[in-house]
């Protein structure tokens, strides 16, 4: 069963920075992996989508990469912004088609 | 568009009430997702529809819970009864039927509370 964990649970930076959430998944068999950002009490919105075939997709500050053979993936966010505080899950679309699993999420705040 | 619908969007009933959480997916997508969400789980997958067709159910926590998808612009789930063990977020999504290249689409969730 695959199971998705994203490092760290909790992140606070200050305004400006450079960051990285990490995520990591255990079955390497699959077809796609997208990035969503939650704010609280919403719904999902799809930040980045790799497929299994690409190493990165890039979105403006956001740039997320993929290696597939080691079940990792990061989310780099360029010059931080307080807008940018929500939390951040990453989720795979397995080999069997059936549907995302999705990590537990970063917490992140951006402090101004 | 106006992205995935759900409705309504915030329930609060007791126990042993039934309860129908309702989602109409963007027009042309055949894939429908149903996730719940809680604070200890996280996301899990419910079920999942292709072509108003029933894939994986395997997520369904109990007998208690059921999906329909009686045609490609409306699926209900419904949990009879309800129990305090169901109160969470309950989202839909949809997406096209293109594995490996498309994303899916989030409605913005059903709260429900059970009392």
């Amino acid at each position: 069963k695959q199971e998705v964990t994203q490092i760290p649970a909790a992140l606070s930076v200050p305004e400006g920075e450079n960051l990285v959430l990490n995520c990591s998944f255990t079955d390497s068999a699959i077809y796609n992996l997208q990035w969503f950002r939650q704010d609280p009490g919403k719904g999902l919105t799809s930040l980045l989508l790799i497929q299994s075939s690409q190493r990165e997709q890039t979105s403006g500050r956001l740039n997320a990469s993929l290696d597939k053979s080691s079940g990792r993936s990061t989310l780099y966010i360029a010059a931080s912004q307080p807008g940018d505080s929500a939390t951040y899950l990453c989720a795979v679309l397995g080999g069997g088609a059936d549907g995302l699993t999705f990590g537990k999420g970063t917490h992140l705040i951006i402090q101004p | 568009d106006a992205g995935v619908i759900q409705s309504p969007r915030h329930e609060v009933t007791e126990m042993g009430q039934e309860v129908t959480l309702r989602c109409k997916p963007i027009s042309g997508h055949n894939s429908l997702f149903w996730y719940r969400q809680t604070m200890m789980r996280g996301l899990e997958l419910l079920i999942y529809f292709n072509n108003n067709v029933p894939i994986d159910d395997s997520g369904m926590p109990e007998d208690r819970f059921s999906a329909k998808m009686p045609n490609a612009s409306f699926s209900t789930l419904k949990i009879q009864p309800s129990e305090p063990r169901d109160s969470a977020v309950y989202f839909c999504a949809s997406s096209s039927w293109d594995i490996g290249t498309d994303t899916q689409y989030f409605g913005p969730g059903t709260r429900l509370t059970v009392l």
